[in-house]
């Protein structure tokens, strides 16, 4: 029974489109997370959400939109897709905000822009 | 601004021999270290956390060290073994910056049987 789950695993589209990318975690959590993984493999937080709260990285362009229908649910939208977004993405929960804990992650979401 | 550095991209040890992954971090706030291990195609699962009020945390055949003077931290794996080849990341967290996880590339570990 998976913890933290993506959709899809990968996704080819090309430059200027729009897409989303799923998550949900059926752990109860409060709190979740989307993080890029660049070419040279360093993982890096975008936003951060509960029901209250959301916390954008400085660095995120606003291309880059969060949504959450639920608590279990933060799915992440791109809009007009360039290059540069290639990258793995992960989604993460854990129980709280700003509360030191581990995360747990899902398997990821290889994008492809060409 | 890498503030969590792993300057071993890769690493090769016998089975049954230590593994020492090494990681070092700049923000002398970070109060609250991790360990996660990852496997190909596979999202990153918590392996190991320190607290910066201990300087060592142990778990079975994984044993976390931290030098706070140093800012450094290392994980230990004795014995390893074969299913340990990963890669590992190393991740600090301060409440000052509401415990946001900042996370160094990563070291590839592989155990030759």
């Amino acid at each position: 029974d998976t913890a933290v789950s993506q959709t899809p695993k990968y996704l080819v589209t090309q430059m200027g489109n729009d897409k989303s990318i799923k998550c949900e975690q059926n752990l109860g959590h409060d709190t979740m997370y989307w993080y890029k993984q660049d070419s040279k493999k360093f993982l890096k937080i975008m936003f951060s959400y509960n029901n209250k709260e959301l916390i954008i990285n400085e660095t995120v362009p606003n291309r880059f939109s969060p949504k959450s229908p639920d608590k279990a649910h933060l799915n992440l939208h791109i809009n007009s897709l360039e290059l540069g977004d290639s990258a793995v993405y992960f989604c993460a929960s854990s129980p709280q905000l700003g509360v030191a804990y581990e995360q747990f992650f899902g398997p990821g979401t290889r994008l492809t822009v060409l | 601004d890498q503030q969590v550095k792993q300057n071993s991209p890769s690493l090769s040890v016998q089975e049954g021999r230590i593994s020492i992954l090494n990681c070092d971090y700049t923000n002398s706030m970070f109060d609250y270290f991790l360990w996660y291990k990852k496997y190909p195609a596979e999202g990153p699962t918590f392996l190991i956390s320190i607290s910066s009020i201990k300087d060592k945390n142990e778990d079975g055949r994984f044993t976390v060290f931290l030098n706070k003077s140093a800012k450094h931290l290392s994980l230990h794996i004795v014995p390893s073994q074969p299913g340990d080849s990963a890669v590992y990341f190393c991740a600090a967290s301060a409440k000052t910056t509401g415990n946001q996880f900042y996370f160094g590339t990563g070291t590839s570990l592989t155990v030759i049987p």
